[in-house]
């Protein structure tokens, strides 16, 4: 069965600095999709990013950027110049057929 | 606002009541999907539809839970005899069709089942 592991519950960065989000799956598939998503304080989830699996190149999305290690199944994404914006819980998904999510890492922005 | 929409955004509900959501997804998208996500987890799939047909359904989608599509727009997941258990957000995505495309989420509806 797949699953997605986000091992980190809680991170925090400074405002304008760099933080690594960690993300590792399970799966016996070659073909498939991975994303981050953003959940902001009672708002809706919003797609980061995205990355196919058959690319080889780390999608990039302005600040965001990704680190798909797919040998090893890891998929961390990248936050530059962090923003107070960027506060929210991220969760890293997994999708083949249906997608599956990660439990999730709470990001605060520290002013 | 052309995005995914759920109706209600929330509802409060006693145990052993019915309760009935509707989702809306983008007009274009042949996809639609359930998730429920509990408090401090992420969302767990729960079914998907193409157009009108219902393809998969997960475990967690005991025989309380019904949902439809019948005209391949608009869909509704009802919820029968509710238990405490049943308190989540609701959320609803869709996307075109095929398992490459992204999903896009509505807001959810949350639900408390008193």
């Amino acid at each position: 069965a797949q699953t997605v592991t986000q091992s980190q519950p809680e991170m925090s960065v400074q405002e304008a600095e760099t933080v690594t989000l960690s993300c590792t799956y399970d799966t016996s598939e070659s073909d498939y999709y991975l994303f981050w998503y953003k959940q902001p304080p009672s708002r809706q989830m919003i797609l980061v990013i995205r990355q196919e699996a058959y690319k080889q190149q780390n999608a990039t999305e302005n600040r965001f950027s990704v680190n798909f290690q797919k040998a090893a199944k890891s998929f961390s994404l990248k936050i530059s110049d962090s923003q107070l914006g960027d506060a929210a819980m991220y969760f890293c998904a997994y999708q083949y057929n249906d997608m599956r999510f990660g439990a999730g890492t709470r990001l605060t922005v520290k002013p | 606002d052309t995005g995914v929409s759920q109706d209600p955004r929330h509802k409060i509900t006693k145990r052993g009541q019915n309760v009935t959501f509707r989702c809306d997804p983008i007009s274009e998208h042949n996809r639609l999907y359930w998730y429920r996500q509990t408090l401090g987890q992420g969302p767990e799939f729960l079914t998907y539809f193409q157009n009108e047909a219902q393809l998969e359904k997960s475990r967690l989608l005991s025989d309380r839970f019904s949902a439809e599509r019948p005209k391949g727009s608009f869909s509704t997941l009802e919820i029968q005899r509710t238990e405490q258990g049943d308190s989540a957000m609701y959320l609803c995505a869709s996307s075109l069709e095929s398992r490459s495309e992204t999903q896009y989420f509505g807001p959810g509806t949350r639900l408390l089942v008193l």
